[in-house]
């Protein structure tokens, strides 16, 4: 399967903007994600960018991509304490069959008042 | 729509005992994904389905677990005999098609969390 990696742990303080990084090994167009997962749930998805677009933004997410380097962030403005969660980024190459997302292991961020 | 559901959300089980976890997708999906979370070992794939057929169960760990989808709106997941390592949150997700969002992003449950003692 394709590797995605993540640092696993972020901490920044409330009203600062979080930076969330990814890398990914697939060399196919590919659509990547970003999903949120708060305590005690499921994930919930966030947005997602396919691997032509540079830059997708979306309220207080921005989603930027680097298609050379395979590198995926994601920054959320104005970072508040509901926006601790784990982050996972994921990977799915575009087919008319089969339907595997590629998940990273997941980025604790925690939110301090 | 309801989103997934899965039932039970908690299960404590001794060794030895069979454990059955159950997902209800979205109705019109035709995708089903089980996967397992650890903190060891992250998000695991175990299984999933299209249009009730197993397509890729690679990620099962040992033959004590199996999966089924007996049909459109029921999937279960079993493991017999239950053993502490088995201890995760077991998720359930479902997609509406394969090939591009938004019709191919993954829905999930609230997820099992399964503590075998």
């Amino acid at each position: 399967g394709e590797d995605v990696e993540q640092s696993l742990f972020l901490s920044v303080r409330e009203g600062d903007s979080s930076v969330i990084n990814c890398t990914y090994t697939d060399s196919s167009s590919t659509y990547l994600y970003w999903y949120k997962q708060e305590p005690g749930a499921g994930l919930q998805l966030l947005t997602y960018i396919f691997s032509n677009m540079d830059m997708k933004q979306d309220q207080r997410l921005t989603v930027l991509l680097n298609k050379k380097d395979k590198h995926l962030s994601l920054r959320i403005a104005d970072t508040q304490t509901g926006d601790s969660a784990i982050y996972f980024c994921a990977e799915s190459p575009p087919t008319d069959t089969g339907n595997q997302f590629y998940f990273g292991t997941g980025t604790s961020l925690t939110v301090i008042p | 729509d309801a989103g997934v559901i899965q039932s039970p959300r908690h299960e404590v089980t001794e060794m030895g005992q069979e454990v059955t976890l159950r997902c209800k997708p979205i109705s019109g999906h035709d995708y089903l994904f089980w996967y397992r979370q650890t903190m060891m070992r992250g998000l695991e794939l175990l299984i999933y389905f299209n249009n009730n057929v197993p397509i890729d169960d690679s990620g099962m760990p040992e033959d004590r677990f199996s999966a089924k989808m007996p049909n459109a709106s029921f999937s279960t997941l079993k493991i017999q005999p239950s053993e502490p390592r088995d201890s995760a949150v077991y998720f359930c997700a479902s997609s509406q098609v394969a090939g591009a969002p938004p019709g191919k992003t993954q829905y999930f449950g609230p997820g099992t969390r399964l503590l075998v003692l």
